[in-house]
């Protein structure tokens, strides 16, 4: 039964448009959520961060929303740019787990030139 | 900085064979662990350490290994290697066990087990 689900394996967008990653959970005890970026034959990197106390945070060109309500996320990418090209996971935790992480099967995003 | 290596990057066994995954960091963190990704499945955690000579067992431990007689090496063992083994394996180390702190991962091993 997985707790975080990414239900697109993949997604293609045109260079310079808004790319958009979803991710659901069903714990309602996470409390940190966190998006992680991988490329082939490397391990994932660490991308951006949110707590369950906002609804909104943003590095440069990303930014992650959270909804609470319908325990949904997403991962907004503006713009698009080819070296995007990636596995995108999403990962969750709850303090009353040991910090343990709980990950998504990830999304592999293509940019389109 | 190395960051955080692991050796082998790939790897074949038979079944019932035994191996060592080796992991080390150079970063001096406290937290190290490893997980296995499988197609179709989100990384899950096999093992972890929170310093050295502590360690505890993740979601699937099963099969596996784990001593931590150094901050630097966390190296997993399979014990009796059986295909349900077959992955990629994933090595990580950040400052603590908290999910607040940035995980940084090695490049990944690939093991086959026939």
């Amino acid at each position: 039964d997985q707790q975080v689900k990414q239900n697109s394996p993949s997604l293609s967008v045109q260079e310079g448009r808004i790319s958009i990653l979803n991710c659901d959970y069903t714990n309602s005890m996470f409390d940190y959520f966190l998006w992680y970026k991988k490329y082939p034959a490397e391990g994932p990197t660490f991308l951006i961060s949110i707590s369950s106390i906002k609804d909104k945070n943003e590095d440069g060109r990303f930014t992650v929303f959270l909804n609470k309500s319908a325990k949904h996320l997403s991962l907004h990418i503006v713009p698009s740019q080819p070296g995007d090209s990636a596995v995108y996971f999403c990962a969750a935790s709850a303090s009353d787990s040991n910090y343990q992480l709980i990950w998504g099967a990830g999304t592999k995003l293509i940019i389109k030139p | 900085n190395a960051g955080v290596t692991q050796t082998p990057k790939f790897q074949v066994l038979k079944t019932g064979q035994s191996m060592t995954l080796q992991c080390a960091q150079d970063m001096n963190h406290e937290y190290m662990s490893w997980y296995r990704q499988d197609p179709g499945m989100g990384l899950r955690l096999i093992h972890y350490s929170v310093g050295a000579g502590i360690t505890d067992q993740g979601e699937v431990p099963n099969g596996y290994n784990v001593s931590r007689s150094t901050t630097e090496d966390f190296p997993l063992r399979l014990l009796s290697a059986a295909p349900s083994q077959t992955s990629v394996y994933f090595c990580a180390s950040s400052s603590s066990g908290s999910s607040y702190n940035e995980q940084f991962f090695g490049p990944g091993t690939r093991l086959t087990v026939l």
